[in-house]
């Protein structure tokens, strides 16, 4: 049962333009959803965040948008620089007392110059 | 270190063998996750540790893996027999409480286990 899923598994764009990562998630019951950004040999570095009472929250060149309807939500890089090339992880935090995070197989960003 | 510390960083080991990885979270961090990515695949949960409450173990695939964490310090994970499914890297990562609040969980670089 995959929870959170990010059907793109890889995603090329040029620098100076926009990223955009998706995300789809089915349970209901996430109240926080997260971005995780990893290089490789390295451990994910925390990226953003959205509560589920939100439908954007932005910092910097990052934005996530929430859909909660459609259980969706994108992260938007602007403008993509070379060095946001990575693999980025979309995760969901169960509510309530179990603070479980579960995420997606991630999407390899390449940012070209 | 002021990071989350890990190790060994690399272990190479035989099928059936006993292996355990260690996990230093930061300081003060109450909260502690072992997840592990097996090639290809993304990042899947294996226990999570809060303070003094009683682990959640849900994640854990099969009666082989064990993890113990004494008070809010270090973590061992430790996979009984292994095969070579258990290949992985297995990450550890800590947070504050109120970083559980948030989501924002700080990982260690990993211990990449292959199991021939």
């Amino acid at each position: 049962d995959q929870q959170v899923k990010q059907n793109s598994p890889s995603l090329s764009v040029q620098e100076g333009r926009i990223s955009i990562l998706n995300c789809d998630y089915t349970n209901s019951m996430f109240d926080y959803f997260l971005w995780y950004k990893k290089y490789p040999a390295e451990g994910p570095t925390f990226l953003i965040s959205i509560s589920s009472i939100k439908d954007k929250n932005e910092d910097g060149r990052f934005t996530v948008f929430l859909n909660k309807s459609a259980k969706h939500l994108s992260l938007h890089i602007v403008p993509s620089q070379p060095g946001d090339s990575a693999v980025y992880f979309c995760g969901g935090r169960s509510g309530g007392s179990n603070y479980k995070l579960t995420f997606g197989k991630g999407t390899l960003l390449t940012v070209n110059p | 270190g002021a990071g989350v510390s890990q190790s060994p960083s690399n272990k190479v080991t035989e099928k059936g063998k006993d292996v355990e990885l260690r996990c230093d979270p930061i300081s003060g961090h109450t909260a502690l996750y072992w997840y592990r990515q097996r090639l290809g695949q993304g990042l899947e949960f294996l226990i999570y540790f809060q303070g003094n409450s009683a682990p959640d173990k849900s994640g854990l695939p099969s009666d082989r893996f064990s993890a113990e964490r004494t008070g809010e310090s270090v973590s061992t994970l430790t996979i009984q027999r292994t095969q070579q499914e258990d290949s992985a890297v297995y990450l550890c990562a800590s947070s504050f409480v109120s970083g559980v609040n948030t989501g924002e969980l700080f990982f260690g670089e990993g211990s990449r286990l292959t199991v021939l």
